[in-house]
This record gives C-alpha cells, sequence and structure tokens, in this order.
C-alpha cells in the first residue's frame, strides 16, 4: 500500500538559512507525491507536485522537490528561508486504487529572525 | 475560478443539533472529497464523491450524512454529534485522474458542546 513518512515533526531555521523538510515514500506503483502547505486556521494549499514528467520539481512561493526512486525520497527544498514560510507542511501520496489522498503526519516549520 | 467555498467558516453546535457543511466549486472538477482535520494532525479521508455518486465512505459514522446535489455541489449534513467530532471540515475537489492533485477549501471549523 501507499504511504509517506515525514522524518521530523518540527524543523527550525533562521531567516535566510536553508530549509530542508524529507519525506520518504513506499509505493508498489510509480508514484504521484505532492507537497501542501497549511497555514494556522486555513485549508491546504498545494506547493507542488510530482508526477513522472520531471524529477526535480518546482513549485510555488521558490520551493522545490526533487523525486529520487533510489532513495525513495522526495524531499522539498527552499534556498532562503522567509519569516511568511512558517506553516505546517504536509507530503501526500495517492493511494493504490488512484482514489485519494494519503497524508505523511506533518512537519512544523520555524523560522526565526 | 480555482477556488472550493467552504461555508461556513466556523460553526458551533450542540449535541442534539442537526446542521449542514457546504461545499462549493466552479471548476468543473468532476472529483470532490470531504476531509476531518484535528487539531496537530493530517486530513483524514471521509467521502469520495465521483461523477456525483459515492464512492468511498471510509466507515464513518451515520451521524455524517454526504450528499451530491450536482456536480458543483457538496454537503455534509450533521447530527447528534459527540464533542470528539470537533474538528477542521476540509472539502477538496480534483480534476478526473490523481496526478493533478487536490484544490483544498479553507474549511470549517466545528465545535460540538
Amino acid at each position: 500500500a501507499q504511504s509517506v513518512t515525514q522524518l521530523g515533526s518540527h524543523v527550525s531555521v533562521s531567516e535566510g538559512a536553508l530549509v530542508l523538510l524529507r519525506c520518504n515514500y513506499s509505493s508498489s506503483v510509480p508514484p504521484y507525491l505532492f507537497w501542501y502547505v497549511q497555514y494556522p486556521n486555513q485549508g491546504l494549499q498545494l506547493l507542488l507536485k510530482y508526477t513522472s514528467a520531471a524529477t526535480l520539481v518546482k513549485g510555488i512561493n521558490g520551493f522545490e522537490a526533487e523525486f529520487k526512486k533510489s532513495e525513495t525520497s522526495f524531499h522539498l527544498t527552499k534556498p532562503s528561508a522567509h519569516m511568511s514560510d512558517a506553516a505546517e507542511y504536509f507530503c501526500a501520496v495517492v493511494n493504490q486504487a488512484g482514489t485519494a489522498l494519503i497524508f505523511g503526519k506533518g512537519t512544523t516549520l520555524s523560522v526565526s529572525s | 475560478d480555482t477556488e472550493v467555498t467552504q461555508t461556513p467558516k466556523h460553526l458551533v453546535m450542540g449535541m442534539t443539533n442537526k446542521k449542514s457543511l457546504k461545499c462549493e466549486q466552479h471548476m468543473g472538477h468532476r472529483a470532490m472529497y470531504w476531509y476531518k482535520q484535528k487539531a496537530k494532525k493530517p486530513p483524514e479521508l471521509m467521502f469520495v464523491y465521483s461523477y456525483e455518486k459515492l464512492s468511498i465512505n471510509e466507515s464513518v459514522p451515520s451521524r455524517f450524512s454526504p450528499e451530491c446535489p450536482n456536480s458543483s455541489l457538496l454537503n455534509l449534513h450533521l447530527h447528534a454529534l459527540q464533542p470528539e467530532d470537533s474538528a477542521l471540515y476540509l472539502c477538496a475537489s480534483s480534476q478526473e485522474g490523481q496526478r493533478y492533485g487536490y484544490t483544498f477549501g479553507s474549511g470549517t471549523r466545528l465545535t460540538v458542546v
């Protein structure tokens, strides 16, 4: 069955530092993978998605992720953190039946000045 | 229009009340979803509608009753809820085929007293 594991429930960085949020997937078929961001008391916003077209995926707000099949990873990065990046980040994969998204447990990103 | 609109944004209801949550999208998406999200947790799938027919019910208690009146609307009828049902209820929609990802609404914050 498809699943994702997010390593680290909480990541803290300084403003201007590199952001790295980790996600590993388990899938018996080529996966569709997504990163979503959730700001307090809001819904989820799609940051980027991997659908097998390209291994390096660029998203909104300067985020990008690289699909590495050999490592079963889809880590999210941003070269320089901004205070407005502080939020909850979820990695997600489409389930095996192709009928729904399955979310990781989430990573809280804190950005300090 | 690239949004999923949920109403109301906040709802407080007693355990004997009947209320409804509403969700609307005008993107032509043919799949719509209800998710439940407790604090500090990832969203959990409740129901999936595909082409206005219920395709997935994730063993949700019958006090939650979904309805899809047409391809743009999705309702969640609530009756005799328990305090533990207090959560953020998220509606989402997607194009046919899972590789596009979901568009989420901003959610309804439900409190059961």
